[in-house]
């Protein structure tokens, strides 16, 4: 199993491109979610998906947008990029046990800076 | 606010002795309780979590004390060792309302040799 993958590991925009985050699991979790953990600080939770065609905003999920048409697939998109988007992205998943989601599983992270 | 709090930035310890890491809470409601350890360049992976229900768990060289009167949860490593060396998230949640994880800011741990 590769787990959580994630693409690209790093990238550079300029302000008010736009761009996808790639995220991939193979543990058939039915629960994936989107972090940003900015320098000296916690994850933030941005989007979070409960199942395949259902989504729903996290902490922080303005200039954000997210999709899920498969169960492996989690991609975050970012639309007009702004330097406060720099921040390190983690893509995670997790299963659902006995009516709790189970540990989190984390991918690499994409090291995304806007200048 | 910050519900999830580690205020201890960095801990340095030496090789063979206890690590302490601090947790402090402010939501009464979070009944689940977790630490994730950190390498630089890559994510986070769960290390060992406790329930509201319990004040001590414990896995090999890794123990969590929850204080729930206190809100207070702590992560003692013995003996430390030189891969202990990460950054060390500290989270919370209520998991029989919607099981979204809130995490500190994280301490830095040092093993010293």
């Amino acid at each position: 199993n590769a787990g959580v993958t994630q693409t690209p590991k790093f990238r550079i925009l300029k302000i008010g491109q736009s761009m996808t985050l790639q995220c991939t699991q193979d543990m058939n979790h039915n629960y994936m979610y989107w972090y940003r953990q900015d320098p000296g600080m916690g994850l933030k939770l941005i989007y979070y998906s409960v199942g395949a065609g259902i989504t729903d905003k996290g902490e922080v999920p303005n200039g954000y947008n997210v999709s899920r048409s498969t169960t492996e697939d989690f991609p975050l998109r970012l639309e007009l990029a702004a330097p406060s988007q720099t921040s390190v992205y983690f893509c995670a998943s997790s299963s659902w046990t006995a009516g709790y989601t189970d540990t989190q599983y984390f991918g690499p992270g994409t090291r995304l800076t806007v200048l | 606010d910050q519900q999830v709090k580690q205020n201890s930035p960095s801990l340095s310890v030496q090789e063979g002795r206890i690590s302490i890491l601090n947790c402090d809470y402010t939501n009464s409601m979070f009944d689940y309780f977790l630490w994730y350890k950190k390498y630089p360049a890559e994510g986070p992976t769960f290390l060992i979590s406790i329930s509201s229900i319990k004040d001590k768990n414990e896995d090999g060289r890794f123990t969590v004390f929850l204080n729930k009167s206190a809100k207070h949860l702590s992560l003692h490593i013995v003996p430390s060792q030189p891969g202990d060396s990460a950054v060390y998230f500290c989270a919370a949640s209520e998991r029989n309302r919607d099981d979204k994880i809130i995490f500190g800011k994280g301490t830095r741990l040092h093993i010293l040799p």
